[in-house]
């Protein structure tokens, strides 16, 4: 069973500072790697895709990518607390994502 | 343009009612997801369209539940004999392809939300 990882949290970050959420996958073959924001009572929206090995930036948005070891993450830079959410990591497996749980983000005014 | 659309909204229903809830996709996107999440969980694949058919179907419940997608563009999924635990936010996604060599970005539509009393 094919599976990805993160830490559920919640993780709480001073407004202003750097939030780092984290994210493992079990699919050596997966290629395509998605960050999902989830508002409480929403349906997740996304952030950022990244396939290649590396950081990819927007706007205050960082996600990382290290395929050797299976790990995905996402860095917010100047958090605010519009950032409060729930994060959702994604990776691809045959022809469907493959889901993490999520981690819960709060950003302390 | 228009985004992934959703119908109901919200459905309360007597146990052991049959529902239906309805997606519809982007157009011009052929793959279309069935996604299922319980309140504070995370998203529970149930099911994938490329086109008309459904090259898996495992990731559904039970029996009672089935999809169908036709036209390539509206999606119903049914859930008959509607249990208690079948309460729960049903999520459809759509993505402008499909297929084992790449996964493109899903873009979700707001939901129905499924209460059975």
């Amino acid at each position: 069973q094919k599976e990805v990882e993160q830490n559920s949290g919640p993780l709480s970050v001073p407004e202003g500072a750097i939030a780092s959420l984290n994210c493992t996958y079990s699919d050596r073959g997966s290629q395509s790697f998605f960050w999902y924001r989830q508002y409480s009572g929403k349906s997740p929206e996304l952030i950022m895709s990244i396939y290649s090995n590396g950081d990819k930036e927007d706007g205050r948005f960082t996600a990382q990518l290290n395929k050797a070891s299976q790990y995905v993450s996402l860095l917010i830079r100047d958090s605010q607390p519009s950032d409060s959410a729930t994060y959702l990591c994604a990776a691809d497996s045959n022809y469907q994502l493959i889901w993490g749980a999520g981690t819960k983000l709060i950003i302390k005014p | 343009g228009a985004g992934v659309s959703q119908s109901p909204s919200n459905k309360v229903t007597e146990k052991g009612k049959d529902v239906e809830l309805r997606c519809d996709p982007i157009s011009g996107h052929t793959a279309l997801y069935w996604y299922r999440q319980s309140l504070g969980q995370g998203l529970e694949f149930l099911i994938y369209f490329q086109g008309n058919s459904a090259p898996d179907k495992s990731g559904l419940p039970s029996d009672r539940f089935s999809a169908e997608r036709t036209g390539g563009s509206v999606s119903t999924l049914t859930i008959q004999r509607t249990q208690q635990e079948d309460s729960a936010v049903y999520l459809c996604a759509s993505s402008l392809g499909g297929g084992p060599k790449k996964v493109e970005t899903q873009y979700f539509g707001p939901g129905t939300r499924l209460l059975v009393l």
